[in-house]
């Protein structure tokens, strides 16, 4: 079982619709990363959320912490094709731990 | 900078033979990480150093896989002898700050036949 829950694992839907996605977890992190990977390449970090209840926004992508950090979510407002790609999260523990990630395809 | 630099980008081999993948870390990074990532199992990390010196391997699969940082410049991920089930694709990362913050590479994509 993967220490990290993402959710959904596959979404696609129609450029200029809003999508959220999760990231839920038993455990608490001292800190939990966001990254986005493209076909054939490594992941990239998005953002970093440290504080129970932060928000952080970047561009058209607002992440969220949970209170209890515990979990996290990843809001993208009026979806692009070049949104298109693998979110992952990561949760540092005695090292990053990875979910499995959500692969989210959007269509022009 | 030219990032976390890995070679090769793809191997294809037979089972049996020994793989060897390279990776050569950000200039100053004093953290370096190994990632195997399949589908089923989605980013799994496998190893990583601190100053070069192996801090957990606890994810290293079994007994054939070893990985070695002779250098801040340069570390590798051997498999001997490889087996199907390794095919994956495996990312090295670096870091400057422990865990925090971690640069990928491009992978190498590991197929054995």
């Amino acid at each position: 079982t993967q220490l990290l829950e993402q959710s959904p694992q596959f979404l696609s839907i129609q450029e200029g619709e809003n999508l959220t996605v999760y990231c839920n977890s038993s455990s608490v992190f001292s800190s939990l990363q966001w990254y986005r990977q493209e076909p054939g390449e490594g992941p990239v970090l998005l953002v970093t959320v440290v504080t129970g209840g932060e928000v952080k926004k970047l561009k058209r992508l607002t992440f969220q912490f949970g209170d209890a950090r515990k979990d996290s979510s990843l809001h993208i407002t009026a979806a692009q094709p070049g949104d298109t790609g693998l979110y992952l999260c990561a949760g540092e523990f005695n090292d990053m731990r990875f979910g499995a990630g959500t692969r989210l395809t959007v269509k022009p | 900078d030219a990032g976390v630099i890995q070679s090769p980008r793809h191997e294809v081999t037979e089972m049996g033979q020994e793989v060897t993948l390279r990776c050569k870390p950000i200039s100053g990074h004093n953290s370096l990480f190994w990632y195997r990532q399949t589908m089923m199992r989605g980013l799994e990390l496998l190893i990583y150093f601190n100053n070069n010196v192996p801090i957990d391997d606890s994810g290293m699969p079994e007994d054939r896989f070893s990985a070695k940082m002779p250098n801040a410049s340069f570390s590798t991920l051997k498999i001997q002898p490889s087996e199907p089930r390794d095919s994956a694709v495996y990312f090295c990362a670096s870091s400057s700050r422990g865990a925090d913050i971690q640069y990928f590479g491009a992978g190498t994509r590991l197929s054995v036949l």
